[in-house]
């Protein structure tokens, strides 16, 4: 199995500009999480899933911020508009029962 | 809410030197409690998951133990390749979301 895969693993853009990043989660998981990682703030929950459907989106920072999960394989993060606020790892996790895995990361740079 | 303490912050020890990294945790009902490696630039590496209180793993120098109130890292005889960062997490009834410890920093001098 391939893991986790995000993309992009990295992405630099100016303030004001849209963002978006991909995950396709581990064949057969039916939970998927995206993090957001500082080193001020640590490992932060943004938002989950389960079977598809969010389920908790209370860490998701402002309206700026949404995430879809279209389908089994696939969830997208968007930020729009862009602050350099947001600079930091993006991580897109995934579960099944006790165990849960993440993907290697996109680190955005908002300048 | 659920609450997760690990210690120390940081850790350096010489090669071959062993000691244990600390996992405290309050929760309502402990379902599970993981433990990541995480290298500088990487996503957390799943390590283990402990469901109850005695139950222990072990994976090459590494072996984790779990209380009711806490979990312990236990590393022996370290070498450097063992340098990373070290999260622990509870799960717990209720609540699907894993809740994450700041993480110890371990660094093994050569």
């Amino acid at each position: 199995d391939a893991g986790v895969i995000q993309s992009p693993r990295h992405e630099v853009t100016e303030m004001g500009q849209e963002v978006t990043l991909r995950c396709k989660p581990i064949s057969g998981h039916n939970s998927l999480f995206w993090y957001r990682q500082t080193m001020m703030r640590g490992l932060e929950l943004l938002i989950y899933f389960n079977n598809n459907v969010p389920i908790d989106d209370s860490g998701m920072p402002e309206d700026r911020f949404s995430a879809k999960m279209p389908n089994a394989s696939f969830s997208t993060l968007k930020i729009q508009p862009s602050e350099p606020r947001d600079s930091a790892v993006y991580f897109c996790a995934s579960r099944t029962d006790y165990e849960q895995y993440f993907g290697p990361g996109t680190r955005l740079t908002v300048t | 809410e659920d609450q997760v303490t690990q210690s120390p912050e940081a850790l350096r020890l010489q090669e071959g030197e062993s000691s244990s990294l600390n996992c405290s945790y309050t929760v309502s009902g402990l379902r599970g409690l993981f433990w990541y490696r995480q290298d500088p630039g990487k996503g957390p590496e799943f390590l283990f998951t402990l469901y109850s209180a005695g139950e222990e793993k072990e994976k090459e120098r590494l072996k984790a133990t779990l209380t009711k109130k806490e979990s312990f890292l236990h590393i022996t005889a370290p070498k450097p390749e063992d340098s990373a960062t070290y999260l622990c997490a509870v799960f717990d009834f209720g609540n699907e979301k894993l809740t994450f410890g700041t993480g110890t920093r371990l660094t093994i001098i050569p």
